[in-house]
């Protein structure tokens, strides 16, 4: 079954750039979804469709998806943006859907 | 408002059975597809089940094929998870969601507050 694959964390200072990554074969080729999810509480939708953001997602959260890596980008951090990230595709050939496993991003 | 929310969870026995509802509001709940994704204390996300809008096509995880049934009563706007033979490995945070359009490849852009399941002697 198709694997998407996440750093299990990533540190950054308040004000910088944070890159929370998920691998996949030819990954490119999917539709790939990001949730952050805060201690206690129910995942958030963040970004779909590789780089579009819902309604109330500040601008400084982006995404793209190219070769076998999809990369959410969040600009200017702010400690409420801790949490962990998922990343979610599905996968045609087994019609099933997969969640990386999660990256824990950690503000200085 | 948008809402979704689970309840029947609960402590059960290895081998014991327990059905799981995610009660639909403020929106027309018989257009959507709808998924159960559960999440394992201090662990990840993990796809469960989806359902397609008229409940006509289910699919599951390899973990639940057999054991779990995901239904859904339109006009109780309800979604179901039926849990049967449960082990140790099913304890976990069930969440109910819901897909943002008619795609299979859409994202998930309502989710419930979640209900525990224990599976414990």
């Amino acid at each position: 079954s198709y694997v998407l694959t996440q750093p299990p964390s990533v540190s950054v200072a308040p004000g910088k750039t944070a890159r929370i990554t998920c691998g996949g074969n030819n990954i490119r080729s999917k539709s790939v979804h990001w949730y952050q999810q805060k201690p206690g509480q129910a995942p958030v939708l963040v970004m779909y469709y590789d780089r579009d953001r819902p309604s109330g997602i500040p601008e400084r959260f982006s995404g793209s998806n190219s070769g076998n890596t999809a990369t959410l980008t969040i600009s200017r951090v702010e400690a409420g943006d801790e949490a962990d990230y998922y990343c979610q595709a599905w996968d045609s050939d087994s019609d099933h859907w997969v969640f990386g496993g999660g990256t824990k991003l950690i503000v200085l | 408002e948008v809402l979704l929310v689970e309840s029947g969870g609960g402590l059960v026995q290895p081998g014991g059975s327990l059905r799981l509802s995610c009660a639909a509001s403020g929106f027309t709940f018989s257009s959507y597809w709808m998924h159960w994704v559960r999440q394992a204390p201090g662990k990840g996300l993990v796809w469960v089940s989806r359902v397609n809008s008229d409940g006509s096509s289910t699919t599951y995880a390899d973990s639940v094929e057999g054991r779990f049934t995901i239904s859904r009563d339109n006009a109780k706007n309800t979604l179901y998870l039926q849990m049967n033979s449960l082990r140790a490995e099913d304890t976990a945070v069930y969440y109910c969601a819901r897909v943002r359009d008619g795609t299979k490849s859409g994202a998930f852009d309502i989710w419930g507050q979640g209900t525990m399941v224990t599976v414990s002697s």
